[in-house]
């Protein structure tokens, strides 16, 4: 069965430490990897990630895909209260059963920041 | 509209009834879908709709749910004989690209339904 595993569920730190989330998966016929940051109900894209090795950098978050090992990290440095959120992973698998596949999403990890 | 609206933004309902929630994707977006996210959990995926062709339904939990959408517009998820275990909240995203290249890059979600059985 497909699934997308992150940790830790949660996590609470200060601003201005640096955090690395992790997302492992196993997925039939992966073809990418996304990452989602969730503040209230809507989820906002921030990174794509589909060959291993190359980072995605966007401003303090960056992420990174190891497609040998079957999983991804997103890292935040120096970390502001406005980081704290949801952070979901997503991985796209082809199903089977359907036409064009769909995003399997982890449970997420709760980023809490403390001033 | 600038973004993807759903409505009712909560709903509250008797174990039993029916609910209809209402996506209004972005204009021009083919791709539609639905996704559930019970407290605490992840998104589940439930219904997939591209254009004109026949709806992906292999996400939905039961018969009790059915969706539809007519051409690229609006979409309604109906929930019948409503449970308690249906209560959560219920996102809608669409995206612009279809198939591989859709894969989840460009989708933008709803603000979402938050569904409560009571």
């Amino acid at each position: 069965e497909d699934k997308v595993v992150q940790s830790p569920l949660s996590l609470v730190v200060h601003e201005g430490d640096t955090v690395t989330l992790n997302c492992s998966y196993e997925v039939t016929n992966f073809r990418s990897l996304l990452w989602y940051k969730q503040e209230k109900k809507a989820p906002t894209f921030l990174f794509m990630l589909t060959s291993s090795g190359i980072e995605k950098k966007s401003g303090r978050l960056s992420s990174i895909l190891d497609k040998k090992e079957l999983f991804s990290i997103l890292n935040i440095t120096a970390t502001q209260t406005g980081d704290s959120a949801v952070y979901l992973c997503a991985v796209w698998g082809v199903n089977y059963g359907g036409s064009q596949g769909n995003l399997i999403f982890g449970k997420g990890t709760k980023l809490s920041v403390k001033p | 509209g600038a973004g993807v609206s759903q409505s009712p933004s909560n709903k509250v309902t008797e174990k039993g009834k029916d609910v209809e929630l209402r996506c209004d994707p972005i204009s021009g977006h083919t791709a539609l879908y639905w996704y559930r996210q019970r407290l605490g959990q992840g998104l589940e995926f439930l219904i997939y709709f591209q254009g004109n062709s026949a709806p992906d339904k292999s996400g939905l939990p039961s018969d009790r749910f059915s969706a539809e959408r007519t051409g690229e517009s609006v979409s309604t998820l109906t929930i019948q004989r409503t449970q308690q275990e249906d209560s959560a909240v219920y996102l809608c995203a669409s995206s612009p690209l279809t198939g591989q290249q859709g894969a989840g890059y460009g989708y933008t979600f709803g603000s979402g339904t938050r569904l409560t059985v009571v």
